[in-house]
């Protein structure tokens, strides 16, 4: 199975501030379609995860624009540029582009 | 809109059966697959398996091959998850989730939490 690893373990960020997370794969996430199968989450305490950001950089409907996803091959990131006191949670990275899908083990995100 | 409503919270004891439903409304049923996913308390997210509601093909997680049955019914618009042989570690919330063609698990229903205990 593919590992996905992720870093920080947790992040406490002052309202406004930007943050940053990273997730590795053990495998390059290159598709020979051309499409790279990494996906983000974030989970809300008590809530399921919801989608941020598929394909590296695409935001899913109704995100805002102050996440942004970047990265290539088996290293990406994803970037909030001000954080506001609701994007506190779980974020989650993901991995399809071989069965089983796989979760990295998470960032959580406080607020100061 | 999109919306998966899963049943509600089970108690089992070990070595018992459970199956969880998850309604789909607002999309084409047979148009997407169905995963599900499972959080033990406290922990990460790991994926099942899959079902396609079009031919009823299923894959599993090697972990849960021998446990797990998903089935769907395109006439109820209703996907379900069988776990057999339940332990005290099979205790967590159990999420449906839409699994588009193009590879994102886009929307999730609310989770069913199954406690295993004597």
């Amino acid at each position: 199975d593919i590992v996905m690893t992720q870093t920080p373990l947790s992040l406490s960020v002052t309202p406004g501030q930007p943050a940053s997370i990273s997730c590795r794969s053990s495998q390059s996430l290159l598709q020979s379609d051309g499409k790279t199968y990494i996906y983000w989450y974030l989970q809300k305490s008590g809530q399921p995860p919801q989608l941020l950001i598929y394909e590296v950089s695409k935001r899913f409907s109704g995100v805002p624009d102050r996440f942004s996803g970047s990265g290539s091959g088996t290293d990406f990131t994803l970037k909030i540029s001000r954080v506001e006191a609701e994007d506190v949670g779980i974020f989650y990275c993901m991995q399809n582009i071989q069965l089983p899908p796989t979760f990295g083990g998470g960032t959580k995100v406080e607020i100061k | 809109q999109v919306n998966l409503v899963q049943s509600g919270a089970e108690v089992k004891k070990p070595g018992a059966s459970v199956k969880v439903s998850c309604k789909a409304s607002g999309y084409i049923f047979s148009a997407y697959g169905i995963s599900w996913v499972r959080q033990a308390r406290g922990q990460g997210l790991e994926w099942m398996g899959w079902i396609s509601p079009y031919n009823r093909n299923t894959n599993y997680a090697q972990k849960f091959q021998d446990r797990v049955t998903m089935t769907a019914d395109t006439s109820t618009n209703t996907a379900y998850m069988e776990v057999r042989s339940l332990r005290s570690d099979d205790t967590g919330v159990y999420y449906c989730a839409r699994d588009s063609i193009n590879g994102e698990i886009d929307y999730w229903g609310q989770g069913t939490l199954v406690t295993v205990s004597s």
